[in-house]
């Protein structure tokens, strides 16, 4: 069973830049599909911000674009996220998941809250 | 990029079926046939109840199904269960990247 852990801090201060982490397990990154990072505000909807590929071709939600890097670590069998200049409107739920294509999301995280506040 | 449209409440009775519609425009659920609907309970991560508009991932049920007709998608959840009470979201490659919906609670009566 594919499994995928996020880790980062929890409490991120304005301004300051926002670093993520998902650890999969049971399945290896460089084997194949996509991995993104998806964010839920408390009480809002479900916001896609950006995935990778398995060989590193990356997509980035256009909004967000100018702030967000996805990367792979294959030998951790890990991948990241990194949010510069962070506001309170970054304060989310950030899930890490497997995308077969399309946004095609079937193994997710568990989420992990980060809230930016200083 | 804006988020794809979707009704913000839908609700049925026991046994009965409900549709979501989920209509974007032709950059995006028009264009690809890459539309995907997630389940979310409470306090959970999302669940892939529908890809590639109307496949089912292995252990959903049959009673979800989709649909799409131009630049709208549907979900259809037909025999409803206490237990589908959940909101739903639906999700469409678009060029270059990826949109959902702004989701859908759906009160089960």
């Amino acid at each position: 069973q594919v499994q995928l852990q996020e880790s980062g801090p929890g409490l991120v201060k304005p301004s300051e830049t926002l670093s993520l982490t998902c650890t999969v397990s049971a399945y290896s990154i460089s084997s194949g599909y996509h991995w993104g990072w998806i964010r839920q505000p408390p009480g809002k909807g479900l916001e896609w911000i950006a995935s990778i590929s398995h060989s590193g071709s990356t997509y980035y939600k256009p909004s967000l674009k100018s702030r967000v890097t996805i990367s792979l670590d294959t030998s951790k069998n890990q991948f990241s996220l990194k949010l510069t200049s962070v506001t309170a409107a970054d304060t989310a739920v950030y899930y890490c998941a497997r995308d077969l294509g399309g946004g095609t999301s079937d193994y997710w995280g568990q989420g992990t809250l980060v809230t930016v506040s200083s | 990029q804006s988020a794809l449209t979707q009704p913000r409440s839908v609700s049925g009775s026991l046994g009965q079926s409900v549709t979501i519609s989920c209509t974007g425009t032709s950059s995006d659920v028009g264009g690809y046939n890459y539309v995907s609907w997630y389940q979310q309970q409470p306090g959970k991560a999302p669940e892939l109840m529908i890809y590639d508009v109307s496949k089912w991932p292995s252990g959903v049920p049959d009673r979800f199904s989709g649909s799409k007709s131009g630049n709208t998608a549907s979900l259809t959840i037909s025999g409803l269960q206490a237990e589908d009470e959940a909101d739903y979201y639906c999700c469409s490659q678009a060029v270059g990247y990826v949109v959902f919906g702004g989701g859908t609670k759906l009160t089960v009566l």
